[in-house]
């Protein structure tokens, strides 16, 4: 099975403060993705990845930055942590095209006070 | 960009068949049909993918028209458990080149009664 785990399921940070969301998969996959999920807004994509070192901007990159030095890990970035970054954030990864399945992980609930 | 549009909720009864369409009118030529399915507290679960007519799974149906425009997805004799929200997402087989059929959007919430 494609596992994809993310570092933490819940975690509570300060306004101003730096976060980092690591996210891992262990299936080769070419792509990896970060989306925030928000209660009548659906899942949103901030960033992409389509190999190492390669990102693309999903709808709202604003507030993020991403990483990728290895193929199998993907970092997302809060670079000042705001209260409107509170969210549920969600990774996943996929084989080859974006049209292709995408596996998920569990999610982190992050709260930005 | 081939954006989608679903319904926002859906009510069915346990042992019913229940379909739920998605319309993606500027759908490409090289885009494909995926299906998610997302319960609370989890990421979404990939159901079915198609390209033209009919997918059938151990889970669920596809139906595409020719004109590819739409698709349904038909999830036969439901349980409560089939109570979830399901996202129609249009894409190709490219990497890079942009977020083009990576969004989710609102989904579909079913909610299935006893």
């Amino acid at each position: 099975d494609v596992k994809v785990t993310q570092s933490s399921r819940y975690l509570v940070k300060r306004t101003g403060e730096k976060v980092f969301l690591e996210c891992v998969q262990d299936m080769d996959h070419e792509n990896m993705f970060w989306y925030r999920q928000d209660p009548g807004l659906g899942l949103r994509l901030i960033y992409f990845s389509y190999d190492v070192k390669m990102k693309e901007k999903g709808d709202i990159p604003e507030g993020y930055s991403v990483s990728r030095e290895k193929k199998e890990r993907f970092s997302l970035i809060l670079e000042s942590a705001s209260t409107n970054q509170t969210s549920m954030y969600l990774c996943a990864s996929s084989l080859g095209g974006r049209g292709n399945e995408q596996y998920f992980g569990p999610g982190t609930r992050l709260t930005v006070t | 960009l081939a954006k989608t549009t679903q319904p926002i909720s859906m009510d069915s009864y346990e042992g019913q068949e229940v379909n739920i369409t998605c319309s993606h009118n500027n759908i490409a030529t090289n885009d494909y049909i995926t299906w998610y399915q997302q319960f609370p507290s989890q990421g979404p679960r990939f159901i079915i993918q198609g390209y033209k007519t009919k997918v059938t799974n151990e889970v669920a149906s596809l139906f595409i028209p020719a004109d590819r425009k739409s698709s349904t997805l038909s999830l036969p004799r439901v349980s409560l458990s089939d109570t979830a929200v399901y996202y129609c997402l249009v894409g190709d087989g490219n990497s890079g080149g942009g977020a083009d059929g990576l969004t989710f959007g609102k989904g579909t919430h079913l909610i299935i009664q006893p």
